[in-house]
């Protein structure tokens, strides 16, 4: 069965600090893999997306993120974090021509001014 | 465009009784999907409606049901609520392999 791990449960960090967090997932076929994100009191909204073509992509207020397949993983970093990105992330996959979102447990930021 | 809408968006019941969420999907788009989201479990998929037609099914009892109409609004169902059953229960309707999600209704069983 698919599945993806997270495994930063809660980082802290201080505004202006570099941020990577971790994402694994389990499945031999060909993914799509996407980081949503939840600021407090919002609803979930997309980061960013890979389905094929350059492992690294780009996504939203500066957010990236590289999909590496040997490793099964497709962690998000960002250089130099801002207070606003304190929020909830989630990395999710979907096995390819399906809808069904698997998701991490999520990653809960907290950026300090 | 209009984002995925949803109604109510905040709910309270009373163990026993059945409940009726609403979502209505980007104009244009043909597929919605259902989630539920604890602070327990994360974010589960409930089911995927395609063109009236449930595609896909995840791992909830018969008690959450769903269905899809004409102009691809969706409705799910839960009957016989249980304490468990308290969540924000999410729509997202897809277009290009990419779900958008609502803002959710938040239930809450007593």
């Amino acid at each position: 069965a698919q599945s993806v791990s997270q495994h930063n449960h809660h980082v802290i960090l201080s505004e202006a600090a570099s941020l990577e967090l971790g994402c694994n997932y389990s499945y031999g076929g060909t993914v799509n893999l996407f980081w949503y994100v939840q600021y407090p009191g919002q609803h979930l909204q997309l980061l960013l997306k890979y389905f094929s073509g350059d492992p690294l992509v780009k996504g939203i207020k500066g957010f990236e993120a590289e999909f590496i397949k040997s490793k099964f993983s497709f962690n998000l970093r960002k250089p130099s974090v801002q207070w606003s990105d304190t929020a909830e992330y989630f990395c999710a996959v979907n096995a390819y021509n399906t809808d069904k979102l698997i998701f991490g447990t999520g990653t809960r930021l907290q950026v300090f001014p | 465009k209009a984002g995925v809408t949803q109604t109510p968006r905040y709910l309270i019941k009373t163990r026993g009784q059945q409940v009726t969420l609403s979502c209505s999907p980007i104009s244009g788009h043909r597929s919605v999907s259902w989630y539920q989201q604890t602070p327990g479990q994360g974010l589960q998929f409930l089911f995927e409606y395609f063109s009236e037609t449930q595609r896909n099914k995840g791992n909830f009892p018969g008690r959450f049901s769903g269905r899809q109409f004409s102009n691809s609004r969706s409705e799910m169902n839960v009957s016989t609520l249980e304490l468990g059953d308290s969540a924000l229960y999410l729509c997202a309707s897809r277009t290009q392999e990419t779900q958008y999600f609502g803002p959710g209704t938040r239930l809450l069983v007593l």
